[in-house]
């Protein structure tokens, strides 16, 4: 089976710039999370869906980011404007069953913001 | 809130040789999950070893093994016969059955380098 697919592999974008992350799942993974790692940190949370629905997005650290699931389907997650400390490499992840058996990951987007 | 911590920013190892990666974690409950996860240098993270807190045998999976001290709140990775391919990222990380969310809480990270 396909893995989590993510791109951009790389995106370097200006201060005040929009991106737009996009990951697909796992075909019938129902659940997707996305995570951010800013270098030398740790892996945190941003949100996670549950098919199309949100069912917790408390690590968004703040209203210019934007996460959607358009029919369950795959995912974009979408910063405007970005900011110099949004650069980072942005993990998403999917799992049919939850987080209790762990995830399988993609391989992550690098943001430069500059 | 739990968090996870990873002393070690750098390890590394000779080839064919066993090196433990640590990791400790503070919580106040009494049943959770633990998960070493494994990023190469082609950025894809990949669940290493699993462990459930409530089982008192140690998680083995073929050269990996934890040490896993429910008391002392440890998690350590062992990694036997260390190989070339297992140079890379190694992020310990847990997850708390009761809360009503499914993250994971994972640490900084121990990057292990492997020398032939």
């Amino acid at each position: 089976e396909a893995g989590v697919t993510q791109f951009p592999s790389h995106s370097v974008i200006e201060k005040g710039q929009t991106v737009t992350l996009r990951c697909d799942p796992i075909s019938g993974h129902d659940n997707l999370y996305w995570y951010r790692r800013v270098m030398g940190k740790e892996i945190k949370f941003l949100l996670h869906f549950v098919k199309e629905s949100k069912q917790d997005e408390s690590g968004m650290p703040n209203n210019r980011f934007l996460a959607e699931r358009t029919g369950g389907t795959y995912s974009t997650l979408k910063v405007q404007p970005a900011e110099l400390e949004d650069s980072g490499v942005y993990f998403c992840a999917s799992s049919q069953d939850g987080a209790d058996y762990g995830y399988t990951f993609g391989s992550g987007t690098r943001l430069t913001v500059v | 809130a739990q968090t996870v911590t990873q002393s070690q920013p750098e390890m590394s190892v000779q080839e064919a040789e066993t090196v433990t990666l640590s990791c400790t974690y503070d919580t106040s409950e009494s049943d959770y999950y633990l998960f070493w996860y494994k990023q190469p240098p082609s950025r894809q993270m990949i669940l290493v070893i699993r462990q459930e807190a409530y089982k008192q045998q140690n998680a083995t999976e073929n050269r990996f093994s934890v040490n896993f001290q429910k008391a002392a709140k440890s998690f350590s990775l062992k990694i036997s016969d260390s190989q070339l391919g297992d140079a890379a990222m190694y992020f310990c990380a847990y997850r708390s059955p009761y809360e009503d969310t499914d993250k994971l809480i994972f640490g900084t990270g121990t990057r292990l380098q492997v020398f032939p």
